[in-house]
């Protein structure tokens, strides 16, 4: 059984980086492809790159480059997601999705992400 | 870049068919895929690369694409299925995935 499980609710104060872990169990790691997405409050589903673990390297788009980091640890079956210079805006819901190709398949719970002071 | 375009919502009376659209330039040339969210609750695959059902999704739920617009049916509504819906593809030129603004299916 596929499955993907995040990591718990976090509190962040704005200018600082919060780390998001998602586990995944079951078929082929390495080869599977992993995305973050996230929701704020209210709003839509929004695309914040991804990464195939077994390729090394993730696809991030432009508006997220210089402060989202995606990696993938292939011996804890787990792939992060890094923001850094956090906003009162990046309060949102983030998703992990696993799938090959560009369907995700599976989803993760979310992780509730809340930037104040 | 590639932008999706959906109603922000759509009503639909109970035992009757919705229909969903999700329109785009040439969009019909590309795979797009439906997720379900109810409130509170992580997206669900219900139509993937068009007309493909995800296991254990019921067959009142049917996707098209064509030219420049992809629609999600789901016919003989029940209450259950009122909930947003989001269409999704891959746009190849950029190598980024996207979303549709979402659209909120009310079960009248």
């Amino acid at each position: 059984q596929v499955q993907v499980v995040q990591s718990g609710a976090e509190v962040k104060q704005p200018g600082s980086s919060v780390k998001v872990s998602c586990k995944a169990s079951g078929g082929t790691f390495k080869t599977s492809g992993f995305s973050w997405i996230r929701q704020a409050p209210g709003q839509g589903l929004e695309w914040m790159g991804g990464i195939i673990p077994i390729s090394g390297s993730a696809n991030v788009p432009q508006k997220y480059q210089d402060r989202v980091t995606i990696s993938a640890d292939e011996s804890s079956s787990t792939v992060y997601m890094e923001l850094s210079s956090l906003r009162s805006d990046d309060t949102a819901v983030y998703y992990c999705a696993r799938g090959n190709g560009d369907f995700f398949q599976y989803w993760g719970q979310g992780t509730l992400v809340i930037v104040s002071s | 870049s590639y932008v999706l375009t959906q109603p922000p919502s759509v009503s639909v009376a109970p035992g009757k068919t919705a229909k969903i659209t999700c329109g785009a330039n040439n969009i019909g040339t590309r795979s797009v895929h439906w997720y379900q969210q109810k409130p509170g609750q992580a997206p669900v695959p219900v139509i993937s690369y068009d007309s493909d059902r995800p296991s254990g999704i019921p067959e009142r739920f049917s996707g098209s694409n064509s030219d420049n617009t992809a629609t999600l049916a789901i016919s003989r509504v029940e209450a259950g299925d009122e909930a947003d819906y989001y269409c999704q593809v891959w746009d190849s030129a950029s190598d980024l995935r996207v979303f549709g603004g979402g659209t909120k299916l009310t079960v009248l």
